[in-house]
């Protein structure tokens, strides 16, 4: 699976857009971009993913850039709640009985202030 | 619909016991993974089961540790003769059929060893 960079922490405050980056240089044409968090004390959760096409959903937004080597996980509206340890992970297409498993990285350490 | 569930949520256990920790998947899911979290380190893959067969186990340490996801019951990690470094936080994930195409992963809260 091709690499991601993230920076280690970023700080928001309250109810301010949140923009976490990640560089993924190396990505290939059939990986598509995934995003989890984990919140203190909890296990992972998905929150978005993408292949080309910017995303939306009820918890984030995924901006692509066109040449797929970057992307941007967006929180439109920080909470307190959000504060976290985000992780951007490529995942290729898989078929027949290729392992499914996730490769963490060391992900982004978000801190909202109130 | 019940998420996934772990248990214990904790467990403390001494130098050379067993651990077993169980993992529940979600309804319907019949792909379960083992991820393993070391004190200020990242979760790590250890292990991904369907049921009655291990798929992919190279995340797995070669000694003391073994899964298995039988066709009735939950999935079960085990490690024998425990060390102070297998403290560590234990998540499970599952997933529904895989179809040519990943599936999300939805998270169980864990299991916190801690070996004294």
């Amino acid at each position: 699976d091709a690499k991601t960079t993230q920076p280690n922490s970023m700080e928001s405050n309250e109810e301010e857009p949140v923009h976490l980056p990640c560089n993924h240089s190396t990505i290939s044409g059939t990986d598509y971009i995934h995003w989890y968090r984990q919140l203190p004390s909890q296990g992972p959760e998905y929150v978005i993913h993408g292949l080309t096409s910017n995303v939306n959903n009820r918890m984030a937004s995924l901006a692509i850039a066109e040449d797929r080597k970057s992307s941007t996980l967006i929180l439109h509206r920080a909470t307190l709640r959000d504060a976290a340890v985000y992780y951007c992970i490529l995942r290729a297409l898989l078929y027949g009985g290729a392992t499914n498993k996730l490769i963490f990285g060391t992900g982004t350490l978000l801190a909202v202030q109130p | 619909n019940a998420g996934v569930m772990q248990n214990p949520r904790h467990l403390v256990r001494r130098r050379g016991q067993e651990a077993r920790l169980r993992c529940s998947p979600m309804k319907g899911h019949s792909h379960v993974y083992w991820y393993r979290q070391l004190p200020e380190e990242g979760l790590k893959f250890m292990v991904y089961l369907q049921k009655e067969n291990i798929i992919d186990e190279s995340g797995m340490p070669k000694e003391r540790f073994s899964a298995e996801f039988p066709k009735e019951g939950p999935s079960i990690l085990r490690i024998q003769q425990v060390v102070r470094g297998d403290s560590a936080a234990y998540f499970c994930a599952s997933s529904p059929e895989t179809s040519g195409r990943w599936e999300t992963q939805y998270f169980g809260p864990g299991t916190r060893l801690l070996v004294l």
